[in-house]
């Protein structure tokens, strides 16, 4: 089946590193992506991986892939306060037949930085 | 490139009335979609096109909604007789390649 989770809340002081959870459970998946919205905003497309990666790295952003356990994370260093915002991880499947590449998102991580 | 666009941004309608949102593509994006997202939850898939052909609906997706993207570029979303439950920000997503997918502001409805 498809699900996505994430922990609701991550609360981390400025200039510390976040590191927001995401577990998933189908391993057709080929793409999971790390999305930011800001309070009445639509979706920021931060970064993605390819199924068969174990690590991106993105600026201040890496993303780990276990694949055998289904895990993702976002590590985000140096957190600003400019961070705040709540981030959507999100699967989905690309190939195959009848796979028409519709993402799969989880509840969506709050992340709180204070000053 | 002016990214995915959506009009409105907010509407406020009575219960029974019908809406229609509009969203444009990023320009040359053949796969468009539209997801809800209700307030604490993260989106769910709606619809999906390619091109002009809608090829996957979510049973989310009641008989009251339809969405159309007539020539391929802009799609519409409709929602007749709205309820209450139909309040959520609905958005619109493009891609061309198998990678990124692009989201636009969304539409906020209210339906009072």
């Amino acid at each position: 089946g498809e699900d996505v989770e994430q922990s609701l809340f991550l609360s981390v002081r400025e200039g510390d590193s976040s590191v927001i959870n995401c577990t998933y459970t189908d391993s057709s998946s080929t793409y999971l992506y790390w999305y930011k919205q800001e309070p009445g905003a639509g979706l920021q497309l931060l970064t993605y991986i390819f199924s068969n990666m174990d690590m991106k790295q993105d600026q201040r952003l890496t993303v780990l892939l276990n694949k055998k356990d289904k895990h993702l994370s976002l590590r985000i260093a140096d957190t600003q306060t400019g961070d705040s915002a709540i981030y959507f991880c999100a699967e989905t499947r690309l190939y195959g037949s009848g796979n028409t590449g519709k993402l799969i998102f989880g509840q969506g991580t709050t992340l709180q930085v204070k000053p | 490139d002016t990214g995915v666009s959506q009009n409105p941004r907010h509407k406020i309608t009575k219960r029974g009335q019908n809406v229609t949102f509009r969203c444009d593509p990023i320009s040359e994006h053949n796969r468009l979609y539209w997801y809800r997202q209700t307030l604490g939850q993260g989106p769910e898939f709606l619809t999906y096109f390619q091109n002009e052909a809608q090829l996957e609906k979510s049973r989310l997706l009641s008989d009251r909604f339809s969405a159309e993207r007539p020539k391929g570029s802009f799609s519409t979303l409709e929602i007749q007789r709205t309820e209450q439950g139909d309040s959520a920000m609905y958005l619109c997503a493009s891609r061309q390649t198998a990678t990124e997918a692009f989201f636009g502001q969304g539409t906020r409805l209210t339906v009072v």
